[in-house]
């Protein structure tokens, strides 16, 4: 079984470029989870969306941060104009409807986000 | 609202010694908790979760963990440290009324095990 897949693990962009995160959860899960982990910090919630749903954004920055999940292929996380303190590992979680209630997230590699 | 302390940033024990890594919680509804491992330029790695049931929850790679009611904690626990489990831990916690598997974690506590 192939786990949650992140791609690009590694995306190096300059100020004022768009980043493009994208994430195919494992195989029959249809929830999916964005994190955010700053360097020496814990790692923050962003985003929780199920098929063509946001469900909670209550961790997404108010402005160029966007994400989707749509009906065919993977979740993308999208940063526009982005600037340094958006270097960060991203990172992507997946669960199955049937264990949403328990809350056990499959975590996938990340996307390391460095802005120069 | 919910929330995770991990007090230490860092463990330190020698090989084959008893580890202890602290956390606690706070929610509003009953907590499901969680144990998290992450290894360097890694994703996170489920360990072991308390949903309900026994206050002793046993997980992978010989870690268990112990739920505590009465002083809100669920601390991580190995009775024999390895070199591998050197690693950032992190502690979790979703409030069991929320309909969503959003979890909270912790900061993290780098465990370091020396030979």
């Amino acid at each position: 079984n192939a786990g949650v897949m992140q791609n690009p693990r590694h995306l190096v962009r300059r100020r004022g470029q768009e980043a493009r995160l994208r994430c195919s959860p494992m195989k029959g899960h249809s929830h999916v989870y964005w994190y955010r982990q700053l360097p020496e910090e814990g790692l923050k919630f962003m985003v929780y969306l199920q098929k063509e749903n946001i469900i909670d954004e209550s961790g997404m920055p108010k402005e160029r941060f966007s994400a989707e999940f749509p009906k065919e292929g993977p979740s993308i996380l999208r940063i526009q104009q982005v600037v340094r303190g958006d270097s960060a590992a991203y990172f992507c979680a997946s669960s199955p409807l049937t264990s949403a209630n328990t809350g056990e997230l499959f975590f996938g590699e990340g996307s390391r986000l460095t802005v120069l | 609202a919910q929330s995770v302390a991990q007090p230490e940033d860092q463990v330190n024990v020698a090989e084959g010694n008893p580890l202890t890594v602290k956390c606690t919680y706070s929610v509003s509804g009953n907590p499901y908790l969680f144990w998290y491992v992450q290894y360097p330029n890694r994703g996170l790695q489920f360990l072991l979760k308390y949903i309900t049931g026994d206050n002793l929850v046993k997980g992978s790679y010989g870690f268990e963990a112990e739920f505590n009611k009465s002083q809100t904690s669920f601390h991580l626990k190995k009775p024999s440290a390895l070199v591998s489990d050197s690693a950032l831990y992190f502690c979790a916690v979703r409030d069991g009324s929320s309909n969503t598997g959003k979890l909270i974690f912790g900061q993290g506590t780098t465990l370091q095990v020396k030979p």
